[in-house]
């Protein structure tokens, strides 16, 4: 059973577009992260976000935690190809193990 | 402050075979988790160590193991590699329970 939802599964952009990617679950988690992972690499930690309802921002990237704390959204604003990778997220609940969505694949063409 | 290694980076094996992982964590890291990922079912775990004492597994089979030694170095183990075991293995680092998880570059597992 796939805990975290995260759509689309693939994205495929212009530069300077901008997008979102939502990961969904019908859990309440106690922290949410999201994570970036470029081919080759291990993934690197954006943000964790703890407060149902908060928003962080991280230059052109804003992270929003549900008020349910159930699901999450990641908004990039003029997107760069230096933004291709996967983003995944990951649900805490705690000292429990964190739970992954299989990721959303975004290209960012030149 | 180096960050988490893994050895070995690539590894070739055939079906039957073993293979052993390695994972060094961050300098003070005592918590060191493994996962297995694959184009198709994602980010999976497989166990999770904190001072040499296995915390949590996963749901994979037994011819999966782990161990972490006393310096928090790991080791995940493998035998009589499936196909199916071809994937990039993760290894994380934490420095205490539920704090931000560092992940390695991980190994790239081909089973022929």
């Amino acid at each position: 059973t796939q805990l975290l939802e995260q759509s689309p599964q693939f994205l495929s952009i212009q530069e300077g577009e901008n997008l979102t990617v939502y990961c969904n679950s019908s859990s309440v988690f106690s922290s949410l992260q999201w994570y970036r992972q470029e081919p080759g690499e291990g993934p690197v930690l954006l943000v964790t976000v703890v407060t149902g309802g908060e928003v962080k921002k991280l230059k052109r990237l804003t992270f929003q935690f549900g008020d349910a704390r159930k699901d999450s959204s990641l908004h990039i604003t003029a997107a760069q190809p230096g933004d291709t990778g996967l983003y995944l997220c990951a649900g805490g609940r705690g000292s429990e193990k964190l739970v992954f969505g299989k990721g959303t694949k975004l290209t960012v063409n030149p | 402050k180096a960050g988490v290694t893994q050895t070995p980076r690539y590894l070739i094996k055939t079906r039957g075979q073993q293979v052993t992982l390695s994972c060094s964590p961050i300098s003070g890291h005592r918590s060191v988790s493994w996962y297995q990922q694959t184009p198709g079912q994602g980010l999976q775990f497989l166990f999770e160590y904190f001072s040499e004492t296995q915390r949590n597994k996963g749901n994979f089979p037994g011819r999966f193991s782990g161990r972490q030694f006393s310096n928090s170095r790991s080791e995940m183990n493998v035998s009589t590699l499936e196909l199916g075991d071809s994937a990039l293995y993760l290894c994380a680092s934490m420095r205490r329970l539920a704090e931000t998880q560092y992940f390695g570059p991980g190994t790239r597992l081909l089973v022929l």
